[in-house]
């Protein structure tokens, strides 16, 4: 199976803007999660979707969002870009099966800078 | 306040070293997962700890999750420079009727080096 893959890898923005990323999840996966990584806060979970639904989300302004559409796919929007958000942003997609307990099967990230 | 607390935050060690790496909590936790991750890519998962008390080992790794189900450990053998890498616990609270319950929640991470 093809594994979980992010576009951009790479990008920079100036503040103000706003930016969309993208994420495709491994074949069967009904979850997709969303997560910032940065040095001084590590992981922090953003918001999770399952079927085209927000199922959880993380402590984050509003000026994160995000969706899911029909096939699973995800897109995270940040809106009016901060030089904060300059961070490592990870998808992961997840079976969310009952029998399992919320594996995260990630891809490699988009690297966003704020300048 | 960080949930998940990760020890030591860097560890540099010489090739055929053992380690041990810690992630400890004031909460209980329905399950553990050990990540590990690399420069430039997302973490990948190493193991899934459910039950307290239990061991589990993979290769020269061996993962144990405490009896009250609020720590983990991460035991490495004769480290090797591929061990190098971010390794990251995260896990799931357990609720108050014995499900879990919210989403996963990451401790920031001990950095190794193995040098060779």
């Amino acid at each position: 199976k093809a594994g979980v893959t992010q576009t951009p890898r790479y990008l920079i923005k100036t503040r103000g803007q706003q930016v969309t990323l993208s994420c495709s999840p491994i074949s069967g996966h009904r979850s997709v999660s969303w997560y910032q990584q940065t040095p001084g806060q590590g992981l922090q979970f953003l918001f999770e979707y399952f079927s085209e639904t927000q199922r959880n989300k993380g402590n984050f302004p509003g000026r994160f969002s995000g969706r899911q559409f029909s096939n699973s796919r995800s897109e995270m929007n940040v809106s009016t870009l901060e030089l904060g958000d300059s961070a490592l942003y990870l998808c992961a997609s997840s079976p969310r099966l009952e029998s399992s307990y919320n594996e995260q099967f990630f891809g490699p990230g988009t690297r966003l800078t704020v300048l | 306040t960080q949930l998940l607390e990760q020890s030591p935050q860097f560890l540099s060690i010489q090739e055929g070293e053992n380690l041990t790496v810690y992630c400890n909590s004031s909460s209980v936790f329905s399950s553990l997962q050990w990540y590990r991750q690399e420069p430039g890519e997302g973490p990948v998962l190493l193991v899934t700890v459910v039950t307290g008390g239990e061991v589990k080992k993979l290769k020269r790794l061996t993962f144990q999750f405490g009896d009250a189900r609020k720590d983990s450990s991460l035991h490495i053998t004769a480290a090797q420079p591929g061990d190098t890498g971010l390794y990251l616990c995260a896990g799931v609270l357990r609720s108050s009727y014995g499900g879990s319950q919210g989403n996963l929640i990451f401790g920031k991470g001990t950095k190794l080096s193995v040098k060779p």
